[in-house]
């Protein structure tokens, strides 16, 4: 079935890299997507990833995914506060009708 | 400015009241979807539309309606709100079902 699993919480100190994770289950994903939610505010689409490729890099993103292992992951470099949010993975797939099926969201605290 | 707007941002209510919250785009995008966002459940789609007049469910429709007569709107209703539909709910739309989703900031319902 669908599933996305994230852990739940991860604490870096600022100017440290951010390592979020994600495995999913679906091996029929189109598109992979990490979407951060800042306190009281709504999604920001921050990158996403076509399911044929293995890495982006976005300035200071990188998506990495490894389709055998069903494991994405996003490394934020150079963290700094601004970048405590939520952050959300999230998956569509083919013949589904454009349904984003998420994760329940990794938490980033980023201490100064 | 390409965005999509929700109405209201915040709404507390009783339940049985009917209500609706609204959702609007100005990117001229065919696919348009809610979701709702609950602790550790990540979101979790109710309803979504292909194009004007065509809605179909998602994972979580019970107790909720939604109309599509126009391209840009996609009001989504609450014929009699319960408690467990207390939630944050996020509209989103895309030019099409296989396009980049983009979301609304989101409206905070209270069901008391």
């Amino acid at each position: 079935g669908e599933d996305v699993e994230q852990s739940l919480f991860l604490s870096v100190r600022e100017g440290d890299s951010s390592v979020i994770n994600c495995t999913y289950t679906d091996s029929s994903s189109t598109y992979l997507y990490w979407y951060k939610q800042e306190p009281g505010a709504g999604l920001q689409l921050l990158t996403y990833i076509f399911s044929n490729m293995d890495m982006k890099q976005d300035q200071r993103l990188t998506v990495l995914l490894n389709k055998k292992d069903k494991h994405l992951s996003l490394r934020i470099a150079d963290t700094q506060t601004g970048d405590s949010a939520i952050y959300f993975c999230a998956e569509t797939f083919s013949g589904n009708t454009g349904k984003l099926i998420f994760g329940q969201g990794t938490t980033l605290q980023v201490k100064p | 400015e390409a965005q999509v707007t929700q109405n209201p941002r915040y709404l507390i209510t009783v339940t049985g009241k009917k209500l609706t919250v609204t959702c609007s785009q100005n990117m001229n995008h065919e696919y348009m979807s809610w979701y709702r966002q609950d602790p550790g459940l990540g979101l979790r789609q109710i309803y979504y539309s292909m194009n004007v007049e065509v809605t179909d469910k998602g994972d979580v429709p019970e107790g909720y309606k939604v109309s599509r007569k126009e391209k840009r709107n996609f009001p989504l209703i609450l014929e009699s709100p319960s408690p467990n539909q207390t939630s944050l709910y996020f509209c989103a739309s895309s030019l099409s079902w296989q396009e980049t989703q983009y979301f609304g900031p989101g409206t905070r319902l209270l069901v008391l």
